[in-house]
């Protein structure tokens, strides 16, 4: 049972341009959301997280935004460049020591 | 420092072979991950430490076994594997504030093959 989903496989998108990357939860009881980015054969990078009290969290280009109500959290880039072509994980977790991770989006940057 | 060790970095081994993979961290993190991730698959949770004692097993086969033998180091014994557990295995750790999660850091992983 998938609890953190991200819909959209790749997406690709003109460097300068804004890339947005979405994350859908299931379970109402997480309480912090982070972000990672991963290049093929290396471990996750974190990027950026944000918890359950707030609804957006800023780290330079990288923008998080949380919408509890409808359990959905998204990433943007601004602008985005080609050393941003990735792959991007959502992750998720309560009050438990697990992370749970979406399946991932590969962002391609196109210069 | 947010760094998480992992050796080896590539690993070969046999089905009748016992191997150990290492990571170690050194952020005063007291909670210590074991996940496996396959090609274009996202990371699945194996094995969580929390203050060196093991606190979550995803069911993982007896053949890995993890060891924790103090706060800053992880380990996952490894015998009698099949072809099927090659894989890129990641450790993570992360500073575990009472019920509070924060970011987990991971390692560069291992790239296990199985032959």
């Amino acid at each position: 049972d998938q609890q953190v989903k991200q819909n959209s496989p790749s997406l690709s998108v003109q460097e300068g341009r804004i890339s947005i990357l979405n994350c859908d939860y299931t379970n109402s009881m997480f309480d912090y959301f982070l972000w990672y980015k991963k290049y093929p054969a290396e471990g996750p990078t974190f990027l950026i997280s944000i918890s359950s009290i707030k609804d957006k969290n800023e780290d330079g280009r990288f923008t998080v935004f949380l919408n509890k109500s409808a359990k959905h959290l998204s990433l943007h880039i601004v602008p985005s460049q080609p050393g941003d072509s990735a792959v991007y994980f959502c992750a998720a977790s309560g009050t438990g020591n697990q992370f749970y991770f979406g399946t991932g989006t590969s962002l391609t940057v196109i210069p | 420092d947010t760094e998480v060790t992992q050796t080896p970095k590539h690993l070969v081994m046999g089905m009748t072979n016992k191997k150990s993979l290492k990571c170690e961290q050194h952020m005063g993190h007291r909670a210590m991950y074991w996940y496996k991730q396959k090609a274009k698959k996202p990371p699945e949770l194996m094995f969580v430490y929390s203050y060196e004692k093991l606190s979550i097993n995803e069911s993982v086969p007896s053949r890995f076994s993890p060891e924790c033998p103090n706060s800053s180091l992880l380990n996952l014994h490894l015998h009698a594997l099949q072809p099927e557990d090659s894989a890129l295995y990641l450790c993570a750790s992360s500073l575990k504030q009472g019920l509070t999660n924060t970011e987990a850091f991971f390692g560069q992983g291992t790239r296990l093959t199985v032959v």
